[in-house]
C-alpha cells in the first residue's frame, strides 16, 4: 500500500516531557513536510525538507526539531519548549521539480492527533 | 509576505444550490494556486490546482490577478460535497494554506 504513514494515530503525553512522530513515505518523493493543524488557523508550516540532510525552518518552528537522514522518513520532535503542543499535526510530501510548478502536489498523511496532559 | 485568506469559516447551502467559496492570496510573484478538500474522516487531498484548469466533482476555480482572487464554484451543490475546504498557495517549496471554509451541504 502505497503514500504517506504517520503513527501514532493518538499521542498521550505528560507536559514537561519530548515526545517524536513518525512520518514515512513510499512515494520517492524528494520533499517531505511539517504542518500543525489548530482549529480555525488552518494548516501552519512547522518544518520542511527537500533533501536528505538537508531540512528548513516554517513560520512555527520554534519548540519542535526535525530530522532527515532517510529519504523515506521525516520524524518531528515536539519539544518541552513548545508551549502549546496539543494539535493535529500532518505530514506531507511532494516532488520537487523546479519549474514545474502542477508536480508540486502534496501528498498528506492521515495526521497524529498530541494531546499534553 | 505570501497570505492566503479564506473569509468563509462556515458556509452552507442547500442541495441544487450554487456555491462558492472565496479565497484571496497575497504574493509578489506568480502565483500557483490549489484547493485541498478534506472530507469526514479522510485525509487532506488536493482537488485542483489552477494551471491545470481543470473541473473536478464539479468546482472550477478561476485565477483572478487583478483581484487576486482564486474562488471555488459548483454550479449545483450536493450532499457529498460537504466538507472542510482550503485555498493553498505554492512559491515553489513551501505552501500557504488559508484557514479553511466548512462547506454543509443541507438536503
Amino acid at each position: 500500500d502505497g503514500g504517506i504513514t504517520q503513527s501514532p494515530k493518538y499521542l498521550f503525553r505528560k507536559e514537561g516531557q519530548n515526545v517524536t512522530l513518525s512520518c514515512e513515505q513510499n512515494l520517492n518523493h524528494d520533499a517531505m513536510y511539517w504542518y500543525r493543524q489548530d482549529p480555525g488557523q488552518g494548516l501552519r508550516l512547522i518544518y520542511y525538507s527537500q533533501i536528505v540532510n538537508d531540512f528548513q525552518k516554517g513560520d512555527i518552528a520554534e519548540g519542535y526539531s526535525v530530522s532527515r537522514e532517510k529519504k523515506e522518513s521525516f520524524p518531528l520532535t515536539v519539544t518541552s519548549a513548545q508551549k502549546n503542543p496539543t494539535a493535529f499535526y500532518l505530514c506531507a510530501s511532494s516532488i520537487v521539480r523546479p519549474g514545474l510548478a502542477f508536480v508540486n502536489e502534496q501528498f498528506f498523511g492521515p495526521g497524529t492527533r498530541l494531546t499534553v496532559l | 509576505a505570501q497570505r492566503v485568506t479564506q473569509p468563509e469559516k462556515l458556509l452552507s447551502v442547500f442541495k441544487g444550490a450554487p456555491v462558492e467559496l472565496k479565497c484571496n492570496y497575497s504574493y509578489s510573484g506568480s502565483p500557483e494556486l490549489f484547493w485541498y478538500v478534506q472530507y469526514s474522516r479522510q485525509r487532506l487531498q488536493l482537488l485542483l490546482r489552477h494551471i491545470s484548469r481543470e473541473s473536478i466533482k464539479g468546482f472550477t476555480a478561476d485565477l483572478n490577478k487583478g483581484e487576486t482572487s482564486f474562488h471555488l464554484k459548483k454550479p449545483f451543490a450536493q450532499e457529498e460535497d460537504s466538507a472542510m475546504y482550503y485555498c493553498a498557495l505554492s512559491t515553489g517549496n513551501q505552501f500557504y494554506f488559508g484557514t479553511g471554509t466548512s462547506l454543509t451541504v443541507i438536503p
